[in-house]
């Protein structure tokens, strides 16, 4: 698609662990971001990124941090792990022209 | 903050016929976007609306854009099982590069 990859894909995680989700490009996109994706609630922005260094939350910032220490990477930390936590979590680039944007494959993670 | 509303949240049809899904939003948008996603895929855009009133086609899939810029619609003609997923609108907070995404409608396909 637009050069995304997520790592990694799949995970199974213990409650109280923290968990890193990566997001790598190579179009050299300026805004990245983070989606959680859960039945009945669509696709939630939890941080977003407008440059290296650059982040700002989304809807549901609660228990994750981001950063952004160059382009092409973006990663998405769980500090602590909850079960409502368990989710799909798309990376996703864009915003440069009319805010169009071009997901990832997705990071199924699960918290147990 | 805003709001994106999406009706209905499922839609089960036999193939050949037709589709709908809106698309509301709480403030006026600069732009509406729709994505479908495939079921275990990822969103992946269809179009872009900017004009009030515009309407844009992609072969059987017709979008429209409301006068006020608050609403959107999805139109599918004659749906095929191809057309199952989950569709979304999704629209810019305040004109930032934030998108906000509706809920989302399921279409199913009765062979």
């Amino acid at each position: 698609d637009a050069g995304i990859t997520q790592s990694p894909r799949h995970k199974v995680t213990e409650t109280g662990t923290p968990v890193t989700l990566r997001c790598h490009q190579t179009e050299n996109h300026r805004y990245m971001y983070w989606y959680r994706q859960d039945p009945g609630h669509g696709l939630r922005l939890i941080h977003y990124s407008y440059g290296v260094k650059d982040t700002d939350k989304g809807e549901v910032s609660d228990g994750y941090s981001v950063s952004r220490s160059k382009t092409e990477d973006f990663l998405l930390t769980l500090e602590s792990a909850t079960s409502s936590q368990t989710s799909v979590y798309f990376c996703a680039l864009g915003g440069d022209s009319g805010n169009t944007i071009y997901f990832g494959e997705g990071s199924w993670l699960t918290v147990v | 903050g805003q709001q994106v509303m999406q009706i209905p949240q499922y839609q089960h049809v036999q193939e050949g016929e037709d589709f709908t899904t809106y698309c509301n939003s709480s403030t006026t948008l600069s732009n509406i976007q729709w994505y479908k996603q495939r079921p275990g895929g990822h969103p992946v855009f269809l179009i872009q609306l900017v004009k009030s009133g515009e309407v844009k086609k992609q072969k059987r899939l017709t979008f429209q854009f409301g006068e006020a810029k608050k609403n959107s619609s999805l139109h599918i003609t004659a749906t095929q099982t191809t057309d199952v997923g989950t569709y979304f609108c999704a629209g810019p907070e305040d004109s930032s590069y934030k998108l906000i995404f509706g809920s989302g409608t399921r279409l199913l396909v009765r062979p």
